[in-house]
C-alpha cells in the first residue's frame, strides 16, 4: 500500500459527460502528480501541484483541469469526454516539489467512455 | 519533445536467470532517473533510482547502470523470479521553472518462465 488513495477505482460514462477523479496523497506529502495511462501507452504526465499551486504541466488537454485543495487532496476534472479519454488515471505524491525522491503512486482510476 | 524509450517491448527469461532491461533517454540535461515496476492492476512501484553523478547503483537483486555518454540506462535483475513478471518503466526527471515531471518510457514487459 503506497498510502496514496484514489477514487473511484472504476468509472463508466458516456461521451460528452464530465467526471471528477479524486486523489488523497500520502500523509505529509505536499506534491501531487497526475498521469494518464492508455492501452499500449506509457505513463503520460499531465500536471503537478505543490502545496496548492500548479508547478509543472505536461500534455494535458484543455478539456481537463486539476486543482489541489488546502487539505492537499487533489481532483482531476475531465469534461466533454471522448472515447479516446478511456484510460487509467494515476495520481502520485511526493514530499518535495522538485523531485528528489520517489513518487508514490495510487492504484489508479479506470475510466471507460462509451 | 522529451522522450524516454525502451529498446525491447517484451523480454522472456527463465526463472533463475539474470534479466537486463534497457532504456534510452533523450534529455542530456536530466540528472535523475528511476526504474518503476508495474504489476497488473496496480500502480507503478519504485524499484531503484540513480543520479547523473553516478554510473552504477545496486539494490537488493537489482542494479541500475547509467551511461551518460550514450544516454542509456539499464536495469539488471539477478536470479529473476516469477514475482518479477511485470511491466518495467524507466523514467527521467525533468525540471521545470517551478516544478518537475517524470517522463516515462513506453515500458518493457518482463515474463519469467518457470
Amino acid at each position: 500500500d503506497s498510502g496514496v488513495t484514489q477514487t473511484p477505482k472504476h468509472l463508466i460514462t458516456a461521451t460528452g459527460q464530465r467526471v471528477t477523479l479524486r486523489c488523497s496523497p500520502r500523509s505529509g506529502d505536499l506534491s501531487v502528480y497526475w498521469y494518464q495511462q492508455s492501452l499500449d501507452q506509457g505513463l503520460q504526465f499531465l500536471i503537478q501541484y505543490y502545496n496548492g499551486e500548479e508547478r509543472a504541466k505536461g500534455n494535458i488537454l484543455e478539456r481537463f483541469s486539476a486543482q489541489q485543495f488546502p487539505d492537499l487532496h487533489s481532483e482531476l476534472n475531465l469534461s466533454s469526454l471522448e472515447l479516446g479519454d478511456s484510460a487509467l488515471y494515476f495520481c502520485a505524491s511526493s514530499s518535495s516539489g522538485a523531485l528528489v525522491g520517489e513518487l508514490f503512486f495510487g492504484e489508479g482510476s479506470r475510466l471507460t467512455v462509451l | 519533445g522529451e522522450s524516454v524509450g525502451l529498446h525491447l517491448p517484451t523480454l522472456s527469461v527463465q526463472e533463475g536467470d539474470n534479466s537486463i532491461i534497457n532504456c534510452a533517454y533523450s534529455n542530456s540535461a536530466s540528472d535523475y532517473f528511476i526504474w518503476y515496476k508495474q504489476e497488473s492492476g496496480k500502480g507503478p512501484q519504485f524499484i531503484i533510482d540513480i543520479r547523473s553523478n553516478m554510473d552504477k547503483r545496486q539494490g537488493q537483486r537489482v542494479t541500475v547502470l547509467l551511461n551518460k555518454t550514450v544516454k542509456h540506462l539499464s536495469l539488471q535483475i539477478a536470479a529473476t523470479q516469477p514475482g518479477d513478471s511485470a511491466v518495467y518503466f524507466c523514467a527521467e526527471n525533468i525540471f521545470e521553472e517551478y516544478g518537475n515531471k517524470l517522463v516515462f518510457g513506453a515500458g518493457t514487459i518482463l515474463r519469467v518462465k518457470s
